[in-house]
């Protein structure tokens, strides 16, 4: 069936380190790919998708690229700052398979010290 | 923000209670989905919607039923608490299926004692 593999955490870094993390996913289909943050306490939002093999999505200096060759999509930011703790979801979603609902990772706990 | 809000926002209740959460959404989506969050696990889908009275099974829809009578409304019911029902509830909402957007609300945690 169609998964998603991240990273596992936590991942700890120093203010304005690269961040990578990566997710890899298995998937029938013809998937989109979505990477969803979490701030504590809150709910998911939005970080950034790509719905084709090569797009680039791109948010809040976050980028992402769709590789299908290596069914990846690993998260990359060239600076982090401490407000970019959070958890940190990879997700897909496969058109016409269990009614577009999303399939996510475990999630990456991502914690940043000044 | 998408206009989507979750009642209660905290609850502790006993083993063999009644448990219903609300989802209410100000979007005019077609599509809601109850998830829930467990360490370890990420995000599991446990019911969802595609319309009103439209409802289908997730990946962990036992011991949970859900109902949707209005297009702004769908409730989740725990026929019988048990304790590993306790989690914390996500709902989500989205205009279409696929690679469509899904937006969340702010979260139900429920303590099942």
């Amino acid at each position: 069936g169609d998964s998603v593999t991240q990273m596992e955490g936590p991942v700890t870094l120093s203010e304005e380190a690269f961040l990578t993390i990566n997710c890899t996913y298995t998937a029938t289909g013809y998937p989109s790919l979505f990477w969803y943050v979490q701030y504590p306490g809150e709910g998911l939002q939005l970080l950034l998708k790509a719905t084709k093999a090569d797009d680039k999505g791109s948010n809040k200096g976050f980028e992402a690229t769709y590789r299908k060759e290596t069914t990846s999509f690993h998260l990359e930011k060239g600076s982090v700052q401490v407000s970019d703790s959070a958890v940190y979801f990879c997700a897909l979603s496969v058109y016409g398979g269990s009614q577009g609902n999303l399939i996510f990772g475990k999630g990456t706990k991502l914690s940043v010290k000044p | 923000d998408a206009g989507i809000t979750q009642s209660p926002r905290h609850k502790v209740t006993e083993t063999g209670t009644p448990v219903t959460l609300r989802c209410h959404q100000t979007e005019n989506h077609r599509y809601m989905y109850w998830y829930r969050q467990d360490p370890g696990h990420g995000l599991r889908l446990i019911h969802y919607s595609y319309g009103v009275k439209d409802t289908d099974k997730g990946e962990v829809s036992d011991g949970y039923s859900v109902s949707r009578s209005k297009t702004e409304d769908f409730l989740l019911t725990l026929e019988s608490a048990t304790s590993s029902q306790t989690s914390v509830y996500f709902c989500a909402i989205s205009e279409s299926a696929g690679d469509e957007t899904q937006y969340f609300g702010p979260g139900t945690r429920l303590l099942v004692l």
